[in-house]
């Protein structure tokens, strides 16, 4: 089955900084990438999506990068801000075939943001 | 408004114990799924139901058992509690099985004492 990496496990930044946290996946037929933001003792939200047929995709301060060729996808975080602070998780799933949504996850990021 | 709504928030019960999770979405979603996370943060899928089917079952132990009365509503039955299943599950549901745009319950934190 699917397996998702995710490193780094916890980052720290100052606020305006960059950040950027990535994964690899194992099973090539993986073509749907979400990342979820999750503050604590709260739900994930998810924040932004890539498909395998985009390499880049871009929401503001949050971009998503593709690399199906090396099986891995980053999330960048540009001019971070304190209220960025949270779990940010990356997964991966096979959209359309017999898995039939289900989300594989990375172990999770731990961002604080210092003012 | 609440898009997916868990119940309860908190469950506190001893081992042995029978409970149940209710979950209800809103938003005309065709799958709903159960995850657990863990005290590590870490999400793994539990079950997904397709329209009342059940589509994925993830090696549960079957002391759990979802059901789906319809496709807005999807609850787990937990029976003989142990204190290995404190955590908290989250509900979610998705428009068609694809798994596109997943919203996530607010979660019940079960401890299991």
């Amino acid at each position: 089955g699917e397996n998702v990496e995710q490193h780094p496990s916890t980052l720290s930044v100052q606020e305006g900084d960059s950040a950027v946290i990535k994964c690899t996946y194992s099973d090539s037929a993986s073509n749907y990438f979400p990342w979820y933001k999750q503050e604590l003792g709260k739900r994930p939200q998810l924040i932004i999506d890539i498909r395998s047929n985009v390499g880049e995709k871009k929401d503001q301060r949050i971009a998503v990068t593709l690399n199906k060729t090396a099986k891995h996808f980053s999330l960048h975080i540009t001019e971070t801000q304190p209220e960025d602070s949270a779990v940010y998780f990356c997964a991966a799933s096979v959209a359309g075939g017999t898995s039939y949504g289900k989300l594989t996850f990375g172990q999770g990021t731990i961002l604080t943001v210092h003012p | 408004d609440t898009a997916v709504s868990q119940t309860p928030k908190y469950l506190v019960t001893q081992m042995g114990n029978d409970k149940s999770i209710k979950c209800e979405q809103n938003l005309g979603h065709d799958t709903m799924y159960w995850y657990k996370q863990d005290s590590k943060k870490f999400l793994k899928i539990m079950f997904s139901y397709n329209n009342k089917e059940l589509i994925i079952n993830e090696t549960v132990p079957n002391r759990f058992s979802p059901k789906s009365p319809d496709k807005a509503h999807l609850n787990l039955h937990i029976n003989s509690l142990e204190l290995g299943d404190s955590a908290v599950y989250f509900c979610a549901s998705s428009q068609g099985s694809q798994g596109y745009g997943y919203t996530f319950g607010s979660g019940t934190r079960l401890t299991v004492v």
